[in-house]
């Protein structure tokens, strides 16, 4: 059983805030981290895919950086905002035979107006 | 595209009875997945296939089958449901498997065993 865990698993902050947090799993037989943001009610939606160690992806004021020999990653929002309110999943593929990604409990984080 | 959609979004059983849910996706992917949700838990992967006619075990399988008889479709079947099994089920598909591919997820279905 591969262990994915998260932290810390809420967060509230207020709006204008720059907020992290962290995924940690594994470092052996690493292949892929996964960020994915998941709001209530709805379906999680992708956010981010690394592979390699160093590996630093953004996308608006979210960016994410990966240390696969430590075995963690870093979700950073900058200067938060009411709708970034949702739960931030990571998800890890180890290169165990098994084609299936391994979830953590997520960050649940709510952004205060 | 439709995406992934999943049938029905709601339902009550008593213990006991069973029922099937349905996944299907309109993307041509190879790979689909079925996950359960339960609160400070995450997802966790019941079954999942890794094409037409192929199922292969999750992490908790038990209480569980699933069948892909086609290549768009994947049902989940609880035969004799159980109160543990109250949770909201999530399907996913990918591409090429999880080798760095994003999976796609369908609206959840919300199940209560009483």
């Amino acid at each position: 059983i591969l262990n994915v865990e998260q932290s810390p698993q809420s967060l509230h902050v207020q709006e204008g805030d720059s907020t992290n947090f962290t995924c940690s799993f594994p470092s052996s037989n690493f292949y892929a981290l996964h960020w994915y943001r998941w709001e209530t009610a709805k379906s999680p939606e992708a956010l981010f895919v690394m592979t390699l160690n160093g590996d630093e992806k953004k996308k608006g004021r979210i960016s994410a950086t990966l240390n696969t020999k430590e075995g963690y990653s870093y979700l950073y929002i900058k200067g938060s905002q009411p709708e970034d309110s949702a739960t931030y999943l990571c998800a890890c593929d180890m290169d165990t035979g098994r084609r299936a990604l391994t979830f953590g409990s997520g960050t649940r984080l709510q952004v205060q107006p | 595209n439709a995406g992934v959609t999943q049938t029905p979004k709601f339902r009550v059983l008593k213990t006991g009875q069973s029922m099937t849910l349905l996944c299907a996706q309109d993307m041509n992917h190879e790979y689909m997945y079925w996950y359960r949700q339960d609160p400070g838990m995450g997802l966790r992967l019941i079954h999942y296939s890794v094409g037409e006619g192929t199922t292969a075990k999750g992490e908790v399988p038990d209480g569980y089958n699933v069948s892909r008889l086609k290549k768009q479709n994947f049902l989940l079947g609880l035969e004799s449901a159980a109160p543990s099994q109250t949770s909201v089920y999530f399907c996913a598909s990918s591409n090429l498997g999880s080798r760095g591919d994003t999976q796609y997820f369908g609206p959840g279905t919300r199940l209560t065993v009483l």
